[in-house]
């Protein structure tokens, strides 16, 4: 079975200080590798996404590494602030035939930014 | 903007009951899916449709049936509710094309089965 093991599950952070969140994966088959974010009482949101041919990408405070020969990709929040406050998924693609994808999503890390 | 909305947001129920999610999306996609989210566990995918005559099982599929009624409406049913169907369960939906398509979640609907 495919999966993506992320960590920590729970993360507590100053304000202003760099959060970051880590994610393995097996499957060396998985295409992409976006990070979703989710406020209590909301949806998931597309917050960032890489391929595995980049070691890097950045966008605003929030930039994914990702090391292919290790398998494994994290996202770094600079700045952090109480605002980034919210649940934090990895996830990566992986084809399951006929044309179709799908995402492997990790189990989560709680964000509390704290003033 | 309510470009993905689920009917209801809440609901409480019995062991046993039949139970209908609905899900509508004004963005154009085609293709539109139906997770479930328990603590500590993520989202997992039960059902995925790529147009209206394509219905396909994700990870979870067991205990749950969809409809794609039309290519805006994907309805998710539990048939005989059982309390560890107790979730947050979110519709989704993407488009065809190149490239990493992004899906876009709707709001979530939290089921309670007593």
């Amino acid at each position: 079975q495919q999966q993506v093991k992320q960590s920590p599950q729970s993360l507590i952070v100053q304000k202003g200080g760099i959060s970051i969140i880590n994610c393995a994966y097996e499957n060396t088959a998985f295409d992409y590798f976006p990070w979703y974010q989710q406020f209590p009482g909301k949806g998931p949101a597309l917050l960032i996404a890489i391929r595995p041919d980049v070691s890097e990408k950045k966008e605003g405070r929030f930039t994914i590494s990702f090391n292919k020969s290790a398998k494994q990709f994290s996202l770094h929040i600079m700045d952090s602030q109480p605002g980034d406050s919210a649940t934090y998924f990895c996830a990566a693609r992986g084809y399951s035939g006929a044309g179709s994808y799908q995402l492997t999503f990790g189990k989560g890390t709680k964000l509390s930014v704290i003033p | 903007d309510a470009d993905v909305t689920q009917t209801p947001r809440n609901r409480i129920t019995k062991t046993g009951k039949r139970i209908m999610l609905e899900c509508s999306q004004t963005k154009g996609h085609d293709r539109m899916y139906w997770y479930r989210q328990d603590p500590g566990l993520g989202l997992r995918l039960i059902y995925y449709s790529f147009d209206v005559k394509d219905i396909n099982k994700g990870e979870i599929s067991d205990g749950y049936s969809v409809s794609r009624q039309a290519q805006a409406k994907f309805s998710l049913s539990l048939e005989s509710a059982i309390p560890n169907q107790t979730a947050l369960y979110f519709c989704a939906t993407s488009h065809t094309g190149q490239g990493f398509n992004e899906q876009f979640f709707g709001p979530g609907t939290r089921l309670t089965v007593l």
